[in-house]
């Protein structure tokens, strides 16, 4: 069964330094998602992408973060200058459409020092 | 933000017998409810999910029902084996009207631990 990839699995990063995460999505999903779950909370989301820009974001989502399809099969998430409260699991997460559930990845596990 | 809640934080059942998570909401502009299930580790593997156009949704052991004048969407699973323990999270989404596919809002999550 076709599945969505995260890689790297783990991340340590220091304060201020940028960090790229990445996903590949199911091939013919047209809908990517990301979403990060800080330890003890619940799944948050962060944006929305579609037609090669975002559709939706949240108040989270600010100036530091950006992302990206920069080819067809990945989709990244950028942060640029990490704080100690981006430690976080990160899952990207993929769909067909309009009514079709979002299918996850296994997440990147981002820890800032 | 408690658009989505999962009261109980954990359920114990013992294999066989039917295990019920519960959820409720808050934003009646919900039109989609959906399943995960989520072992340490993975990423949340999708379950099942309904529109809020139907009342019940089937797929072999595990069924959700959604109750709309209560805000309430359960999901059964019978009969429960070891395998199902995981935590449950139930997830919501609103299409906007500008006919976006919506963000998933999820709930805290309930653990599901099923006794041999």
């Amino acid at each position: 069964e076709p599945e969505v990839t995260q890689t790297p699995s783990h991340q340590v990063t220091q304060m201020g330094q940028e960090v790229i995460l990445r996903c590949v999505p199911i091939s013919n999903h047209l809908y990517f998602y990301w979403y990060r779950q800080i330890l003890g909370q619940k799944v948050e989301f962060l944006v929305s992408f579609y037609n090669n820009e975002i559709s939706e974001k949240s108040e989270i989502f600010d100036d530091q973060f950006s992302v990206e399809r920069p080819d067809g099969s990945n989709f990244t998430l950028k942060i640029r200058s990490t704080k100690l409260e981006d430690s976080a699991m990160y899952f990207c997460a993929s769909n067909e459409g309009e009514y079709q559930p979002q299918h996850f990845g296994d997440g990147t596990r981002l820890s800032i020092l | 933000d408690q658009q989505v809640k999962q009261n109980s934080p954990s359920l114990s059942v013992q294999e066989g017998r039917i295990s019920i998570l519960n959820c409720d909401y808050t934003n009646s502009m919900f039109d989609y409810f959906l399943w995960y299930k989520k072992y340490p580790a993975e990423g949340p593997t999708f379950l099942i999910s309904i529109s809020s156009i139907k009342d019940k949704n089937e797929d072999g052991r595990f069924t959700v029902f959604l109750n709309k004048s209560a805000k309430h969407l359960s999901l059964h699973i019978v009969p429960s084996q070891p395998g199902d323990s995981a935590v449950y999270f139930c997830a919501a989404s609103a299409r906007d009207y500008g006919g976006s596919q919506g963000n998933l809002i999820f709930g805290k999550g309930t653990k599901l631990s099923v006794k041999p």
